[in-house]
């Protein structure tokens, strides 16, 4: 199994939709908890981190689940420029990030 | 947020020749480097963790002695690349972390190296 898993998608949405993403991750002891988003052939960008509380950024919604061991990222009024690759990101204690495959998101008009 | 730089940020070259490629944090004092190795359509693969001034930890199945890196100073580490194949040719991304200027522990992405090996 691999550390942290997500669906690659695509996830081919129109302008104005509600869209959710999810990540699990294997390793219970893991403390840190993120959401990054990749345009193609650009470095990862920090989106948000994930808090134990949840948490809002605009449009951005992150959630965390530690006994099911999943995080959440949901976009709501999808725009054209949220196309891109939204990349989940845990680090265990020692702050060694593992990343997911990445899910691909294209909002179209 | 802090500037990390990579260079170069594209290269070709051919089959057999080393490439050293520099990332360097601008602003920001980099306890910890990480190096990161993305084929296409796939996730982002830690290479290797460096540590100013030690030895870099190699992840299992990155062979130290092809990747060699070298991180002299807070500001700066370098990957080179031996003997490079066209197996090589992928998108390499280098990270600093440390602490910022909140206190807290950040982690900060160079804009990465496009490597074509022909």
């Amino acid at each position: 199994r691999k550390e942290v898993e997500q669906d690659p998608g695509p996830f081919n949405v129109p302008e104005g939709a509600t869209v959710a993403f999810n990540c699990t991750y294997s390793n219970s002891a893991s403390q840190s908890f993120f959401w990054y988003r990749q345009d193609c052939r650009k470095e990862p960008k920090l989106l948000m981190s994930v808090y134990s509380s949840g948490n809002e950024d605009g449009r951005f919604t992150a959630q965390l689940n530690r006994a099911s061991q999943y995080i959440s990222l949901l976009i709501r009024d999808s725009k054209l420029s949220d196309s891109a690759t939204y990349l989940c990101v845990v680090e265990g204690g020692s702050y060694i990030p593992t990343f997911g495959r990445g899910t691909s998101l294209i909002v179209h008009p | 947020g802090a500037v990390v730089s990579q260079h170069p940020s594209w290269v070709i070259c051919k089959s057999g020749t080393s490439v050293k490629i520099e990332c360097r944090s601008l602003d920001f004092q980099a306890t910890t480097m990480f190096w990161y190795r993305q084929f296409p359509k796939q996730s982002l693969m830690l290479m290797a963790t460096s540590n100013e001034g030690s030895k870099a930890t190699y992840e299992q199945g990155v062979e130290k002695d092809k990747f060699l890196i070298n991180h002299a100073s807070l500001t700066l580490s370098t990957l080179t690349v031996t003997s490079a194949h066209p197996e090589d040719s992928s998108f390499y991304i280098c990270s600093a972390s440390g602490e910022g200027a909140t206190g807290r522990y950040e982690q900060y992405f160079g804009p990465g190296t496009r490597l074509t090996v022909t």
